[in-house]
């Protein structure tokens, strides 16, 4: 089973601020990586999937890389409705797809 | 709009059977394949089950796998997760959520979830 590292595991920024998460896979996932964002009392939400490619009606500010076993979720200039927990999520070695634990942004 | 819901939970004690179903709306069914996936009070994510299009293939997480069944009927655009011989640790928030027609596996979207309570 393929172990997702996110870090860090919270994030203090302000908004206007440049937001970088990282997640590292415990092998090569190519780039079959997806990012979702999750709010309180609400389901996770679809950022990007395949690394770098945004799901459809997500914000330019939100882009994705990396490839292999590292990779990256920018946010270019943080919104204060983009405060919330990110999850990464692997699908190259499926079953199981496999969850990173979380890196939780809030605000400063 | 593509909609989600899924019902069925509730409290229930340890070694005991729950079925959860979702109904969805808004898109074709029977073109995608379809998921279960768990969030434990406070914790992460983690994937449950799934099942192909037409039903002939589906794939559970070890944790569940014997206890668990993943089916579909499209014919009523719903997906079920019967859920037996229930444990402690089963007690989550239950999303269904629809894969990505270009990958399985890209939950996209996803309800808004049911809880589980597993307790005597």
């Amino acid at each position: 089973e393929i172990v997702l590292t996110q870090s860090p595991a919270t994030l203090s920024l302000s908004p206007g601020e440049r937001a970088t998460l990282s997640c590292r896979a415990s092998q090569s996932v190519s780039s079959y990586l997806a990012w979702y964002q999750q709010k309180p009392g609400q389901a996770p939400r679809l950022l990007i999937y395949d690394a770098s490619n945004r799901a459809t009606g997500i914000p330019a500010r939100f882009s994705g890389s990396g490839s292999g076993t590292d990779f990256t979720l920018t946010i270019s200039s943080l919104e204060p409705e983009d405060f919330a927990v990110y999850y990464c999520q692997q699908r190259s070695n499926w079953p199981p797809a496999t969850f990173g634990q979380g890196t939780r942004l809030e605000i400063k | 709009e593509v909609q989600l819901v899924e019902s069925g939970g509730g409290l229930v004690q340890p070694g005991r059977s729950l079925r959860l179903s979702c109904e969805t709306s808004g898109f074709t069914f029977s073109n995608y394949w379809m998921n279960w996936v768990r969030q434990a009070p406070g914790k992460g994510l983690e994937w449950v089950a799934n099942i192909k299009q037409d039903g002939s293939e589906t794939y559970y997480v070890d944790s569940v796998k014997g206890r668990f069944t993943i089916s579909r009927d499209n014919a009523k655009n719903s997906l079920y997760l019967q859920m037996n011989n229930l444990r402690a640790e089963d007690t989550a928030v239950y999303y269904c959520a629809r894969g990505m027609i270009i990958a399985a596996n890209w939950f996209d979207p996803w309800g808004q979830g049911n809880l589980v309570t597993v307790s005597s």
